[in-house]
């Protein structure tokens, strides 16, 4: 299986900063990397596809990127409503896995 | 609009078997390309891809898991199902179904609010 390690675990940031969250691939995944929002008792939703692809009606600042099997989920001008736990997933082969998850706090 | 919306028996006791029922809609399974996902997150934990089941009835099972999982579709109802046997405290967790971005191996672009499951005696 492909492992997914997202960092860090938590990270607190304020509004209108800007942050970085990493996931690291344990082989090449060829930019299949997805970008997940879930926020507190509800589904977790797709914010970028094929590591830099933002989804429709994703804010513009919310961006993918990524160097050799590292990607990172930037989040620029952070936002009240940014507050969530972000995953990682590759979706390049079976099974499909997640990162362990990245929890967002606004102070 | 693409919709789904998961559900099942909310409470059931270890070795029974859990079925677990998504209804959707805004697309159709019968479609080229077209795939359902089943994930799980217990409680406070990360998220656990399970199955998946394609237009042409094509299954990927999640190999730590797949001796006890079954998917299975109904295109003419709009429905996906997943049956999971002999549950344990272990499988205790919200399900998600999603469906999967075509041609994708497992892109969700559309998760259902999930359906919370408890396994106790």
């Amino acid at each position: 299986d492909i492992q997914m390690t997202q960092s860090p675990a938590s990270l607190s940031a304020s509004l209108g900063e800007t942050v970085t969250i990493e996931c690291l691939a344990s082989e090449d995944i060829y930019s299949n990397l997805a970008w997940y929002q879930q926020k507190p008792g509800k589904s977790p939703q797709l914010l970028i596809y094929d590591a830099s692809s933002l989804q429709d009606g994703v804010p513009s600042r919310f961006s993918g990127s990524e160097s050799g099997t590292q990607y990172s989920l930037e989040i620029n001008s952070l936002q009240s409503e940014d507050a969530a736990t972000y995953f990682c997933q590759q979706h390049h082969d079976y099974p499909p896995t997640f990162g362990g998850g990245t929890k967002l706090e606004l102070k | 609009q693409v919709t789904l919306k998961e559900s099942g028996p909310g409470i059931l006791q270890p070795s029974q078997t859990l079925s677990l029922t998504c209804t959707f809609s805004g697309f159709s399974l019968s479609t080229y390309g077209m795939g359902v996902g089943w994930i799980r997150q217990p409680s406070g934990k990360g998220l656990e891809w399970l199955a998946n089941i394609w237009w042409d009835d094509d299954k990927y099972y999640n190999p730590s898991l797949k001796n006890r999982l079954t998917i299975s579709k109904d295109t003419s109802n709009n429905q996906a199902f997943l049956k999971i046997t002999n549950v344990d405290t272990a499988d205790t967790a919200t399900y998600y179904c999603a469906r999967i971005a075509s041609t994708t191996v497992a892109l969700f672009d559309y998760w259902g609010q999930g359906v919370m499951v408890t396994v106790s005696s």
